[in-house]
């Protein structure tokens, strides 16, 4: 199936730094969701987005529709030791099906 | 609030045992979903359900894998007879028709030896 691409593909950062990742795809979606997966866990919302240019944030998380509509990006400021995780952007289509990003690997160094 | 429940969090079986996991929605959620998470293809949708009626099967890889949900409260995913590449994790995800957000279970491994 297909997987939208997200880079970087994995990050070593430390803890204080601010962590940027992007997710692009070719077709156009209406909703994008950013989602983090701890080892053995399913994965978690963090953020909804809802129309293209639009701004969120959710703490120290700030994440962006992309104004074409096939991207997003997602933003940690400040970055600390539970941070560690995979990050899954996912685009939304028809009927509210998900189409996930191949994710973001982040691991914090102290 | 309780999340999305998943049982068994693990199953190992041999090759060509029924294999069948559960999982109840977050209550009040009319839209069910069953994905698929393995290293080389990612997360996959298998199938999803409306108020309790399968909308869409297209991603279930093929006749050995069904699902059922008999009411708002309970839905399975069986595999039979279950195969080495079946191995993967299976979660179970739930929402609210008409809008996008999906709530995820933490995840049934399933080993097939």
């Amino acid at each position: 199936g297909q997987q939208l691409n997200q880079s970087p593909q994995s990050m070593f950062i430390q803890e204080g730094e601010d962590v940027s990742m992007n997710c692009t795809s070719s077709s156009i979606f209406n909703t994008w969701l950013w989602y983090k997966q701890d080892p053995g866990e399913g994965p978690v919302l963090l953020i909804a987005l809802y129309k293209a240019g639009e701004l969120t944030s959710n703490g120290r998380l700030t994440a962006q529709f992309g104004i074409t509509r096939k991207d997003s990006f997602l933003n940690i400021s400040a970055s600390i030791p539970s941070d560690v995780g995979i990050y899954f952007c996912a685009g939304v289509g028809t009927a509210s099906k998900l189409t996930f990003g191949t994710g973001t690997r982040l691991q914090v160094t102290l | 609030d309780a999340g999305v429940i998943q049982s068994p969090r693990h199953e190992v079986t041999e090759m060509g045992q029924e294999v069948t996991l559960r999982c109840k929605p977050i209550s009040g959620h009319n839209s069910l979903f069953w994905y698929r998470q393995t290293m080389m293809r990612g997360l996959e949708l298998l199938i999803y359900f409306n108020n309790n009626v399968p909308i869409d099967d297209s991603g279930m890889p093929e006749d050995r894998f069904s699902a059922k949900m008999p009411n708002a409260s309970f839905s399975t995913l069986k595999i039979q007879p279950s195969e080495p590449r079946d191995s993967a994790v299976y979660f179970c995800a739930s929402g609210t028709s008409g809008r996008s957000e999906q709530y995820f279970g933490p995840g049934t491994r399933l080993t097939v030896t």
